[in-house]
């Protein structure tokens, strides 16, 4: 059973270039979320799609960042014109509901991101 | 809307010593409760969750965790720490109903460092 992984692990990257993290779910999960955390503090939610619908997003979510899950299995967050504020650790996770709401979030080990 | 509350942002404890995590939440409905563990540079491993049934719940690594929804807490506990369990922990719930289903919510984390 292997479990939800992050590509890249790290990614530094300068003000202003463009990012994309890629997740891959656990292979039988439909339910995919993105979450941020910076440094000291919990994770903040971000989105989350079921299948290949984007069916939740936060206001943290400024235009700036699009998610996708094209095909209902990995999913792709991109960071447009990034800024130093944007520096975080990228957390993805996924959940299978077998009873709609009781699903429980996997994580897996997340992308940190340092923009200079 | 969901809040959560960790009344400890660092806690230190020797080796062999019980431990307790205070975790406090608030919520205009029910809620399902977990307690996630993040070591450095990594994503986050449950521990254990409360959805229904008995109060107390078990998990893993010797934790358990007790609902109490007149007070509105699931605080962690450990009857003997080991020095492997420093990390980070973080308390999270999630709603049973509304437009924020997907979504949990995170508390700011407890550093649990344990001395030999």
């Amino acid at each position: 059973d292997t479990g939800v992984s992050q590509d890249p692990r790290h990614k530094i990257t300068k003000r202003g270039q463009n990012v994309t993290f890629r997740c891959d779910p656990i292979s039988e999960h439909n339910r995919l979320y993105w979450y941020r955390q910076t440094l000291g503090q919990g994770p903040e939610f971000l989105t989350y799609f079921q299948n290949e619908a984007q069916l939740e997003k936060s206001r943290l979510l400024s235009d700036r960042f699009s998610a996708e899950r094209p095909k209902g299995s990995f999913s792709t967050l991109e960071i447009q014109r990034t800024e130093q504020g944007d520096s975080a650790m990228y957390l993805c996770a996924s959940s299978s509901p077998r009873q709609k709401s009781t699903d429980t979030q996997y994580f897996g080990p997340g992308t940190r991101l340092t923009v200079l | 809307a969901q809040s959560v509350t960790q009344l400890d942002s660092q806690v230190p404890v020797f080796e062999e010593a019980p431990v307790e995590l205070r975790c406090n939440y608030s919520s205009s409905v029910s809620v399902y409760l977990f307690w996630y563990v993040q070591y450095p540079n990594q994503g986050l491993q449950l521990l254990l969750k409360y959805l229904s049934g008995s109060t107390l719940v078990k998990g893993i690594n010797g934790f358990e965790a007790e609902f109490n929804k007149s007070q509105t807490s699931f605080h962690l506990r450990k009857p003997s720490v080991h020095i492997s369990d420093t990390a980070e922990y973080f308390c999270a719930v999630k709603t049973d109903r509304g437009s924020t289903l997907g979504r949990l919510y995170f508390g700011r984390g407890t550093q649990l460092t344990v001395w030999p």
